[in-house]
C-alpha cells in the first residue's frame, strides 16, 4: 500500500499570501495520479487537481498542482478568505489512499 | 448539473448490519464507476468500496479494513449505488460519502461528492 505523508499538519497564513503544501508517497504514484481535496467543516471534500496538475471544472486558477515520482505540492498563489480548509492528497495509481491532511488557517 | 445524495444512514448496534444507498442524478449513471468513502468524527478520508461500470466488468475493490464485511453494488436501472455493511463495530462510526469516480488511463479520480450519510455503531 502507498502512504501518504503530508507537511506540514498546520499551516498559519494570512489573506492574500502564498500557500505551498506537500504530499510525499512512501513509493512511486505511477504516470502522476495524484489528486488533491479541499473540505471544509461540514462539507464534503471538492477535487481541486488531478493527474498532479490538471485543474478541475470551475477551480480558480490560483490553485496549481506540481510534482511527480514521490513529491507533489498543492500552492495557493494568493489565499482568499474561502481557501481556509482541510486539504488532502490523494493517490490512485495503486488502489486509493488518502493523506492524513494539511489544515490551512488563518 | 451532478447530484448525488445519500440515504440509510442511522444508529446501528455493534455486530449489526445497514445499507447505505447513493441516488445519483444529472448524469448517465451507468458509464461511470462509483466509490465509497469514510470519515471517522475528527479524522481524515479513508477509501472504502469502488465498483466499476459494466462496461469495465462491473468489479469492485475493497480496503482491507472492510474486506468481507461490506458489499458495494449498483442498480443502473435506478441510478443507485449501494453499500451493505454487515458485522459492524464501533471503528465503522462516520460519515460516508458516495463519488463518482471519473476513469483516465486506466485510473479513476472522484469529482463529484454527496452530502454524506452519518453512521453511528453504538450499543
Amino acid at each position: 500500500e502507498i502512504v501518504l505523508t503530508q507537511s506540514p499538519g498546520t499551516l498559519s497564513l494570512s489573506p492574500g499570501e502564498r500557500a505551498t503544501l506537500s504530499c510525499r508517497a512512501s513509493q512511486s504514484v505511477s504516470s502522476g495520479y495524484l489528486a488533491w481535496y479541499q473540505q471544509k467543516p461540514g462539507q464534503a471534500p471538492r477535487l481541486l487537481i488531478y493527474g498532479a496538475s490538471s485543474r478541475a471544472t470551475g477551480i480558480p486558477d490560483r490553485f496549481s498542482g506540481s510534482g511527480s515520482g514521490t513529491d507533489f505540492t498543492l500552492t495557493i498563489s494568493r489565499l482568499e478568505p474561502e481557501d481556509f480548509a482541510v486539504y488532502y492528497c490523494q493517490q490512485y495509481g495503486s488502489s486509493f489512499t488518502f493523506g492524513p491532511g494539511t489544515k490551512v488557517d488563518i | 448539473e451532478v447530484q448525488l445524495v445519500e440515504s440509510g444512514g442511522g444508529l446501528v448496534q455493534p455486530g449489526r448490519s445497514l445499507r447505505l444507498s447513493c441516488t445519483s442524478s444529472g448524469f448517465t449513471f451507468r458509464d461511470f464507476a462509483m466509490t465509497w468513502v469514510r470519515q471517522a468524527p475528527g479524522k481524515g478520508l479513508e477509501w472504502v468500496a469502488f465498483i466499476r461500470s459494466k462496461s469495465y466488468g462491473g468489479t469492485s475493490d475493497y480496503a482491507a479494513s472492510v474486506q468481507g464485511r461490506f458489499t458495494i453494488s449498483r442498480d443502473d436501472s435506478t441510478s443507485i449505488a449501494y453499500l451493505q455493511m454487515s458485522s459492524l463495530s464501533t471503528e465503522d462510526t462516520a460519515v460516508y460519502y458516495c463519488s463518482r469516480a471519473i476513469r483516465t488511463g486506466g485510473r479513476y479520480y472522484f469529482d463529484s461528492w454527496g452530502q454524506g450519510a452519518l453512521v453511528t455503531v453504538s450499543s
